[in-house]
């Protein structure tokens, strides 16, 4: 499969552990942040999205944290399974602008 | 519904020749952006495409372009290629802003 990446950071779980995936962003101005999960081979798939007039946002086993003073966000999968294992990148974009910003991504690998 | 797709999958060129990609979006997906992934920059912007025009353009130097046409499909090309070009090239495709869908992408190596 393609590899998306040397030297990310990489968190290790057993199934049916809670993870929960970390990112960092720069720009104060930033106001709509997504989550995308990229498996060997294939493109990134959109995960969840959340905008910045809000705190938290629960989807199917996925739960995004917005944490704008700190310019933090995280991703928390609950019951974490084998084909969770990928790669997850965060983006930001800001102001109306288009083009995201990706972050480099965090490995997950979910033992059985 | 038939995701993103982009062909070839896999392309070997030599330092100084020229590559074009291609993208077919989703049905009904009228934007078409184009991405850079390597393991040294991670993901990064190229340029989008809407309606046929160059709607949003990265920081890339003008050996990158590309096009888009009536029926939405995408052509990226990139010109006097360089060992630094090698990378996985992604196409993504949307109804609206927000809400992109990733094909494949096209593994790009340069020697």
């Amino acid at each position: 499969g393609e590899s998306v990446g040397l030297h990310l950071p990489t968190l290790s779980v057993q199934e049916g552990d809670n993870s929960i995936i970390n990112c960092a962003y720069s720009n104060s101005a930033s106001d709509y942040f997504i989550w995308y999960k990229q498996e060997s081979g294939k493109g990134p798939q959109f995960i969840i999205d959340i905008r910045s007039n809000m705190d938290k946002r629960q989807g199917q086993r996925v739960t995004v944290l917005l944490n704008k003073t700190v310019k933090h966000l995280s991703l928390q999968i609950a019951a974490t399974q084998p084909g969770d294992s990928a790669v997850y990148f965060c983006a930001e974009r800001s102001g109306g602008s288009y083009i995201p910003t990706f972050g480099r991504g965090t490995s997950l690998i979910v033992h059985p | 519904k038939a995701g993103v797709t982009q062909t070839p999958r896999y392309l070997i060129k030599t330092r100084g020749q020229q590559v074009t990609l291609s993208c077919s979006p989703i049905s009904g997906h009228r934007s078409v952006s184009w991405y850079q992934q390597t393991p040294g920059q991670g993901l990064q912007f190229l340029f989008e495409y809407f309606s046929e025009t160059q709607r949003n353009k990265g920081n890339f130097p003008g050996r990158f372009s590309g096009r888009q046409f009536s029926n939405s499909r995408s052509e990226m090309n990139v010109s006097t290629l360089e060992l630094g070009d090698s990378a996985l090239y992604l196409c993504a495709s949307s109804v609206r802003d927000n809400e992109q869908y990733f094909g494949p992408g096209t593994r790009l190596t340069v020697t």
